[in-house]
């Protein structure tokens, strides 16, 4: 079974400086891999998403991932946090399965700091 | 504009009482999950349905019942509430096919004492 692995459960980020969240992924083949964010309250997001191609993947809001076969990792990141990026963030793993059957990360929470 | 909407947004039980949580989505989406959240344990799959007519058990089903009333609709049942079960839940929906993402309903804050 597919498994993801958030290592970092806070991150302090001052604003303006750049930012990387950590994800690596278990699974046999070459996976579907995302990252969600969910703002305090509400439900999750698409941030963006990698299914095959270009292993740099632009999404939402500035952000982006790279997908790294050889690590099993797909992090995220942006050049330059603004204080409303504040939230936290989920890498998940789907599989083939015909439908969107996601395993979820244990989520890295962002501050930003002034 | 609604997307998926959940009702209610919060409820308290007694342990033993039931309760249904009400699932809608307005996108025609085949597809329809019920999420769990924890602290420091991410979204956890309870139950999903792939079409109208078909339910299947995620990875923590125990305790829960779904019902798939028709494409819309996907509710998310309680019979004997557990402290347990004390938890955030969110409904979700998506389209056919593997590259579908997750719309998510806004989540209901549920607390059994």
């Amino acid at each position: 079974a597919q498994s993801v692995t958030q290592p970092d459960i806070h991150i302090t980020v001052s604003e303006g400086a750049s930012l990387e969240l950590r994800c690596n992924y278990s699974y046999g083949a070459t996976p579907y891999l995302f990252w969600y964010v969910q703002s305090p309250g509400q439900g999750l997001q698409l941030l963006l998403k990698y299914f095959s191609g270009d292993t740099l993947v632009q999404g939402i809001k500035g952000f982006e991932a790279e997908f790294k076969r050889s690590q099993s990792s797909f992090n995220l990141r942006k050049p330059s946090v603004h204080w409303s990026d504040a939230a936290e963030y989920f890498c998940a793993v789907g599989i083939p399965s015909g439908f969107q059957k996601l395993v979820f990360g244990t989520g890295t929470r962002l501050l930003v700091s002034p | 504009n609604a997307g998926v909407t959940q009702t209610p947004k919060f409820q308290v039980l007694k342990t033993g009482q039931s309760m249904t949580l009400q699932c809608a989505q307005d996108m025609n989406h085949n597809s329809m999950y019920w999420y769990r959240q924890d602290p420091g344990m991410g979204l956890r799959l309870i139950y999903y349905s792939a079409s109208e007519g078909t339910t299947d058990k995620g990875e923590v089903p125990n305790g829960y019942n779904v019902s798939r009333l028709n494409k819309r609709e996907f509710s998310l049942r309680l019979e004997s509430a557990a402290p347990s079960q004390t938890s955030v839940y969110f409904c979700a929906s998506s389209g056919s096919g593997n590259n579908e993402k997750l719309f998510f309903g806004s989540g209901t804050q549920l607390s059994v004492l």
